[in-house]
């Protein structure tokens, strides 16, 4: 059964904390992605990434980074968390290769910022 | 820049009716996904359409894609109760195929028995 695992479903973090939240999937999938879902918004991409150590921006980067050291784990980092960035993250994986191919999503880390 | 609009945002349709989605993007591109998301859940993978004309079907939900006019369809046939839900489309703006989604805002949808 394949798998993305995200390891915080619920965080209650202050304002101006550093927020780590991370993602393992095991079916070694070259792509990962993180996401914030908003309601009335959709998901929105925030970084992406299609190898080890390598990543690019989506549409809505500012004030995330993104680590990936490992080919499974893609950490997602809010540098000094603030208000507007309570949300619900999804991470989610795919295979390179042929287009087309089904994205896995996560669970969900609903983050909540005081 | 990408845009994906779906509607309707909101849909309440007894069980036993047909009804359709719709999901309409701007600019050009022939890899559309469909998803299903529950209250509280992830995303479930319903459909992948990789061409003009693509047509998929599973159970009551049937998906078609028109390139050309920018369109896709989410049909339900007869609905059921367990299909109350929040159904996304997403469209692939990257060249290469790897998966870079736009999402719509999202139809939720209410099955009323």
């Amino acid at each position: 059964d394949v798998k993305v695992t995200q390891s915080s479903r619920y965080l209650v973090k202050r304002t101006g904390e550093k927020v780590f939240l991370e993602c393992v999937q095991d079916m070694d999938h070259e792509n990962m992605f993180w996401y914030r879902q908003d309601p009335g918004l959709g998901l929105r991409l925030i970084y992406f990434s299609y190898d080890v150590k390598m990543k690019e921006k989506g549409d809505i980067p500012e004030g995330y980074s993104v680590s990936r050291e490992k080919k499974e784990r893609f950490s997602l980092i809010l540098e000094s968390a603030s208000t507007n960035q309570t949300s619900m993250y999804l991470c989610a994986s795919s295979s390179a290769g042929a287009s087309g191919n089904t994205i896995y999503f996560g669970e969900g880390s609903w983050l909540t910022v005081v | 820049e990408l845009k994906v609009e779906q509607n309707p945002l909101f849909l309440s349709m007894q069980e036993g009716k047909n009804y359709t989605i719709y999901c309409n993007y701007s600019t050009t591109s022939d890899r559309l996904y469909w998803y299903r998301q529950d209250p509280g859940k992830s995303l479930e993978s319903l459909f992948v359409l990789l061409s003009n004309g693509a047509v998929k079907q599973e159970g009551r939900l049937m998906a078609s894609l028109d390139t050309k006019a920018r369109l896709s369809t989410l049909h339900i046939t007869a609905a059921v109760h367990d299909l109350s839900a929040t159904y996304f489309c997403a469209v692939d703006r990257s060249n290469f195929g790897n998966e870079k989604l736009t999402f719509g805002t999202g139809t939720r949808l209410t099955i009323i028995p």
